[in-house]
C-alpha cells in the first residue's frame, strides 16, 4: 500500500508559470484535501473535496483550483504562479470528512516561485 | 476570530524527562482534538486522537488531556528519547475540517 502519494517533489517555476500537483490514495477514502505549510503559519487549508464530485475552497484558496478526477485522485493547479505561493504542499484523505477519522498525508510537494 | 495556538518557541528536554507540549483554541468549542507527528521533509502522521468527553487517553508513553474549561489540550511524552524529535501539532476541527496550529518543535537530547 503506497496510500497517499504526490507528485512531483520538488518544482521551481517562473513567476506567471502554471502547473499541476498530483495526488492519488490508494486507501478508498471518500475526502481528500490540499494544504500549504509555510514557516510559522502551520498547515493551512487551500481546498478540499469531502466526496467524488464535489470540491470546496479552504481558507487561502486565492490562486488556486482543484478538480477531483476521481474517487483516487485530487489535483491542485496553479495557473499563473505567484512568489506568494513558495510553499510545501501536502495532500491528504480521509475515510469520511466530518467524523474524528484520522488524516493520511502525502510526503509533500516543494515548490519555488521566482 | 477562532485560533489554534502551540507553543511557537522550540521545546529542548534531556532523555528521560517528560515532555509537555500545550495547544490552547479559543472562541469555539471542538467536538474532538487531533494530535500529529511531523519529521523534517515528511507529511504529519497521526498519533491520537481525544474526545471533549475524554479527560485523558494513552497510548504508550504518549498522554493527551483534554480541558473544555481551560479550552487547552495538553500533549506529554514520558521517559522521552531522542527518537522522539520532531515537530507535533495539534488538530481540532472546524466545520467538519481539520484545522492546523504552527505545531512545537521538540529536541530530546542523549
Amino acid at each position: 500500500n503506497a496510500g497517499v502519494t504526490q507528485t512531483p517533489k520538488f518544482q521551481v517555476l517562473k513567476t506567471g508559470q502554471s502547473m499541476t500537483l498530483q495526488c492519488a490514495q490508494d486507501m478508498n477514502h471518500n475526502s481528500m484535501y490540499w494544504y500549504r505549510q509555510d514557516p510559522g503559519m502551520g498547515l493551512r487549508l487551500i481546498y478540499y473535496s469531502a466526496s467524488e464530485g464535489t470540491t470546496d475552497k479552504g481558507e487561502v484558496p486565492n490562486g488556486y483550483n482543484v478538480s477531483r478526477l476521481n474517487k483516487r485522485e485530487f489535483s491542485l493547479r496553479l495557473e499563473s504562479a505567484a512568489p506568494s505561493q513558495t510553499s510545501v504542499y501536502f495532500c491528504a484523505s480521509s475515510e469520511l470528512m466530518g467524523d474524528t477519522g484520522e488524516l493520511f498525508f502525502g510526503e509533500g510537494s516543494r515548490l519555488t516561485v521566482l | 476570530s477562532q485560533k489554534i495556538e502551540q507553543n511557537s518557541e522550540a521545546l529542548n528536554i534531556q532523555e528521560g524527562k517528560t515532555a509537555t507540549l500545550t495547544c490552547n483554541y479559543t472562541n469555539y468549542s471542538p467536538a474532538y482534538l487531533q494530535w500529529y507527528r511531523q519529521d523534517p521533509g515528511r507529511g504529519p502522521v497521526f498519533l491520537l486522537l481525544i474526545r471533549e468527553n475524554e479527560k485523558e487517553k494513552r497510548k504508550e508513553r504518549l498522554k493527551v488531556t483534554f480541558d473544555t474549561t481551560l479550552k487547552q489540550s495538553l500533549f506529554h511524552i514520558t521517559a522521552s528519547q531522542p527518537a522522539d524529535s520532531a515537530t507535533y501539532l495539534c488538530a481540532p476541527p472546524r466545520g467538519g475540517k481539520l484545522i492546523f496550529g504552527q505545531g512545537t518543535e521538540l529536541s530530546v537530547k542523549p
